[in-house]
């Protein structure tokens, strides 16, 4: 099983700041196979970025992803109000277990 | 517009069972793996099941293996989760969303949730 793990746990940044979350990866996954989703509070996940990089239907370009192997970044270019969220990385491809990191929330000042 | 609608959650007492459903509109259904996904008090997203499109494949976490069954029915653009020998432990928000891209894929839909609570 490939375990994420997200860091920081909480950042609290101003609007227009940059933010820039890690998820590092147990062992190496495949093919860049790793998304991540934003969830707002009493809100249904988002999903935000698949493939490491591509962005989903309709998320603005202030979000970007990279990375390869073990290392993933998620940055949000210039934070909105409406970005406070927490931000989950998920692993996925050809056998189980599907798995998420533990999240960073992400707090605007 | 793209819909998955969970329903039949509840409160059960421990060693209860429930069954969930989720039915989708607007959205491609029959070719796509579909997965439950839930989310305790609190806590973060954890995978529960994932069936194939063809219901070829069927997997399980192994904090549910034994206790929960997965199933679908394409004809009824449905998925379902029988929960039974319910423990503390599974009370949760419980979403379903479409897989894309692999069997086990990224979700690019998500339902709005169903709780489940576990108490006596």
């Amino acid at each position: 099983e490939i375990v994420l793990t997200q860091s920081p746990g909480l950042m609290s940044l101003s609007p227009g700041e940059r933010a820039t979350l890690s998820c590092r990866a147990s062992q190496s996954i495949s093919s860049n196979n790793l998304a991540w989703y934003q969830q707002k509070p009493g809100q249904t996940p988002r999903l935000l970025i698949y493939a490491a990089s591509i962005r989903a239907t309709g998320i603005p370009d202030r979000f970007s992803g990279s990375g390869s192997g073990t290392d993933f970044t998620l940055t949000i270019s210039r934070l909105e109000p409406e970005d406070s969220a927490v931000y989950y990385c998920q692993q996925y491809g050809s056998s189980p277990p599907l798995t998420f990191g533990g999240g960073t929330k992400v707090a605007i000042k | 517009e793209v819909q998955l609608v969970e329903s039949g959650g509840g409160l059960v007492k421990p060693g209860g069972s429930l069954r969930l459903s989720c039915v989708g509109s607007g959205i491609s259904f029959s070719s796509y793996s579909m997965n439950w996904v839930r989310q305790a008090p609190g806590k973060g997203l954890e995978w529960v099941s994932t069936i194939s499109g063809n219901s070829n494949y069927i997997y399980y976490a192994e904090s549910v293996k034994g206790r929960f069954t997965i199933s679908r029915d394409n004809a009824k653009i449905s998925l379902y989760l029988q929960m039974n020998s319910l423990r503390a432990e599974d009370t949760a928000i419980y979403y379903c969303t479409r897989g894309r891209g692999y069997t086990f894929g990224f979700s690019d839909y998500w339902g709005q949730g169903v709780p489940v609570t576990v108490s006596s």
